[in-house]
């Protein structure tokens, strides 16, 4: 099992350039989550997935927007990308029932010139 | 929403020392998990603890839902412990909806 997977790892975007961030997991996760983690500030939620064909807003979703394509992909896409997305950008995924933990992918590194 | 406060902020250690991480969560949870942040950037589970207390090795936590705390305790620090330790909340209800503090930064000394 690949557990949750980003791609792509790193990249560089000039400002107003457009990007899709992309999540896959083979861990039959219900719900899944966008993070963006910037330094001194922890995680901050910017979208998440309650289930398949859901989407909602978390703390910080201003330009961006998600899709849950299905049950176990979900992308982020920056449509006009500004230098204030610059940041680690993380995937995560869990399970409804039972000991319902995250599990994360290892990130991608976004820097907006 | 949950706030998720974790302290200390920083944390120096001496090889083999012990240290107690703690997060404080300002209303009822139902999930709760401590992660590691590793020098590279990956994030390792540590722990999922709602709940009751576990232990990992040399790692243990409890958490005291009533009175909404966790600890984490490190004993015999290694240097390959270094990194930030999180913890992440869920609130009650049904939206999965998870809040990270902003972390513990440790760093252990040979």
């Amino acid at each position: 099992n690949a557990g949750v997977t980003q791609t792509p790892k790193f990249q560089v975007l000039k400002t107003g350039q457009s990007m899709t961030l992309q999540c896959a997991q083979d861990m039959n996760h219900n719900s899944m989550y966008w993070y963006r983690q910037d330094p001194g500030m922890g995680l901050r939620l910017i979208y998440y997935s309650a289930s398949e064909g859901t989407t909602d807003k978390g703390e910080v979703p201003n330009g961006y927007n998600v899709s849950r394509l299905n049950k176990r992909e979900f992308s982020l896409r920056l449509e006009s990308a500004a230098p204030s997305q610059t940041s680690v950008y993380f995937c995560a995924g869990r399970k409804r029932e039972g000991p319902n933990e995250q599990f994360f992918g290892p990130g991608t590194r976004l820097t907006v010139l | 929403g949950i706030q998720v406060e974790q302290s200390p902020p920083d944390l120096i250690l001496q090889e083999g020392a012990n240290s107690t991480l703690r997060c404080n969560f300002s209303d009822s949870v139902n999930n709760l998990q401590w992660f590691h942040q590793n020098p590279w950037g990956q994030l390792i589970n540590l722990f999922y603890i709602p709940s009751g207390t576990k232990q990992n090795g040399r790692l243990s936590a409890t958490t005291v839902a009533t009175e909404r705390y966790s600890l984490l305790y490190i004993s015999s620090s290694q240097t390959t412990d270094s990194g930030v330790y999180f913890c992440a909340v869920g609130g009650s209800g049904g939206y999965q909806k998870v809040t990270f503090g902003i972390g513990t930064k440790l760093q252990v000394i040979p």
